[in-house]
């Protein structure tokens, strides 16, 4: 089935600790995000890569970096986490054109102690 | 600044129609989506506006007004399934989604 994969769904992690959160996705879409989701926020950007090579920083990077070696894959890795970082984390990815809507993962909850 | 503006919780009854509205201030508009949120899901599209007016689609209609800068989600014959988080979200000149921080509506009996 076509979609796009987190690994893994949750996770306890020990401050300052290094994390990499997998995303995948087997649509061929150009465009891949990560995003955070707080209670009582909306859901905020971290990284964005609008091709495979490419990669940008949205509203809240800091504590955070990405790559994308490939067009299916957009991993997140927490250099040394915090527990500020404690959140639900989203993937998404879209075919990169304005009127399409993105398709989201199923989510990675991380509890940083 | 960028914001989205929605109300933080709605409540309605089951059969009835529901009403979420969304207003934004962006940087540019390069359309506005609608996506429903399951508590523990991940959100999912419903909705998408670049013109002015209505999109209907089943049970739901979106609307735009795209000089007040406002959007409602019309949700009609209400089912108990609909009870969900709704997330109103802006493309902006960045072609970056804004997202406002969700309408969880509750659906009784």
């Amino acid at each position: 089935i076509a979609g796009i994969t987190q690994a893994p769904t949750s996770q306890i992690l020990a401050a300052g600790r290094r994390m990499t959160l997998r995303c995948t996705q087997d649509m061929r879409h150009n465009a891949m995000y990560w995003y955070r989701q707080d209670l009582g926020l909306g859901l905020r950007l971290i990284h964005y890569s609008n091709t495979a090579g490419t990669t940008g920083k949205g509203e809240v990077p800091d504590g955070y970096s990405v790559s994308r070696a490939n067009t299916d894959d957009f991993p997140l890795t927490l250099a040394s986490a915090v527990p500020s970082q404690t959140s639900v984390y989203f993937c998404a990815s879209s075919d990169g054109s304005s009127s399409t809507e993105a398709f989201f993962g199923q989510g990675t909850r991380l509890t940083v102690v | 600044g960028q914001n989205i503006d929605q109300p933080t919780e709605m409540t309605a009854t089951e059969g009835a129609i529901v009403q979420i509205n969304c207003t934004y201030q962006t940087s540019g508009f390069n359309g506005l989506f609608w996506y429903q949120q399951h508590a523990g899901e991940a959100p999912t599209f419903l909705s998408y506006n670049v013109l002015d007016g209505l999109e209907e689609k089943g049970r739901f209609s979106s609307f735009l007004s795209r000089s007040k800068g406002y959007s409602y989600l019309l949700l009609k014959e209400l089912q108990m399934k609909d009870s969900a988080s709704y997330l109103c979200a802006v493309r902006d000149s960045n072609y970056q989604l804004i997202w406002g921080a969700g309408t969880k509506l509750i659906i009784k009996p």
